[in-house]
């Protein structure tokens, strides 16, 4: 069985500042690695995905995301936030292998950009 | 535009009353997906399909139904036998069941 978990339930932070947004798995296959980020009242939009390949992934407005298989971990990071990445994010898992794309999702971590 | 849609934006349910919940998407994928999502616990799967004419339970799929007649649409009935069914509800879909899933706007379901 897999699992995400996250490990922060709330994160608030000052304008400009950086953030960390934890996120650690558990599976005992291989794993497709993922961010969604949801705005108040709206659905999921991909922030960035880990399939393959280079271990950090960055997304196109500012966020990356590092894929740490000995940790089994997978945080997001930006270093300077604006108050408009106010929002709940949501880190999935996709196990390999398995016969239909089951996303296994973390509990969400909300974050809070102060001015 | 492409994308995925859910109707309504919101859902009241009377006691005893089945409901239903409409996704559609022109997006070509043929895996489709229903999701509910409550405070502090993410999403947790429904139902999905692979295909047309063929859904499989998810982790959640007691009190729920659902069809896949077209490969555009995906609709979901929540029966009287779902006991707590206040919550959002969320549509994804994706190209095949290993490619990445996008979501829909979803659709909030109350009890009165």
């Amino acid at each position: 069985a897999q699992s995400v978990t996250q490990l922060d339930s709330q994160v608030p932070v000052f304008e400009e500042a950086p953030v960390e947004l934890r996120c650690n798995y558990s599976s005992s296959v291989s794993v497709y690695l993922f961010w969604y980020v949801q705005y108040p009242n709206q659905g999921l939009q991909l922030l960035l995905k880990y399939l393959s390949g280079s271990t950090l992934v960055e997304s196109i407005n500012g966020f990356e995301a590092e894929f740490n298989k000995s940790q089994t971990s997978f945080h997001l990071r930006k270093p300077s936030v604006h108050i408009s990445d106010t929002a709940e994010y949501f880190c999935a898992l996709h196990a390999g292998g398995t016969s239909y794309g089951k996303l296994t999702f973390g509990q969400g971590t909300i974050l809070t950009v102060h001015p | 535009d492409g994308g995925i849609t859910q109707s309504p934006k919101y859902l009241f349910r009377k006691e005893g009353q089945n409901v239903t919940l409409s996704c559609e998407q022109n997006l070509n994928h043929d895996a489709m997906y229903w999701y509910r999502q409550d405070p502090g616990q993410g999403l947790r799967l429904i139902y999905y399909s692979q295909i047309v004419n063929d859904f499989q339970k998810g982790d959640i799929a007691e009190g729920y139904s659902v069809s896949r007649e077209k490969k555009e649409s995906f609709p979901l009935t929540v029966t009287s036998a779902q006991k707590n069914p206040t919550a959002f509800y969320l549509c994804a879909s994706s190209i095949s069941p290993e490619e990445t899933q996008y979501f829909g706007p979803g659709t909030r379901l109350l009890v009165l």
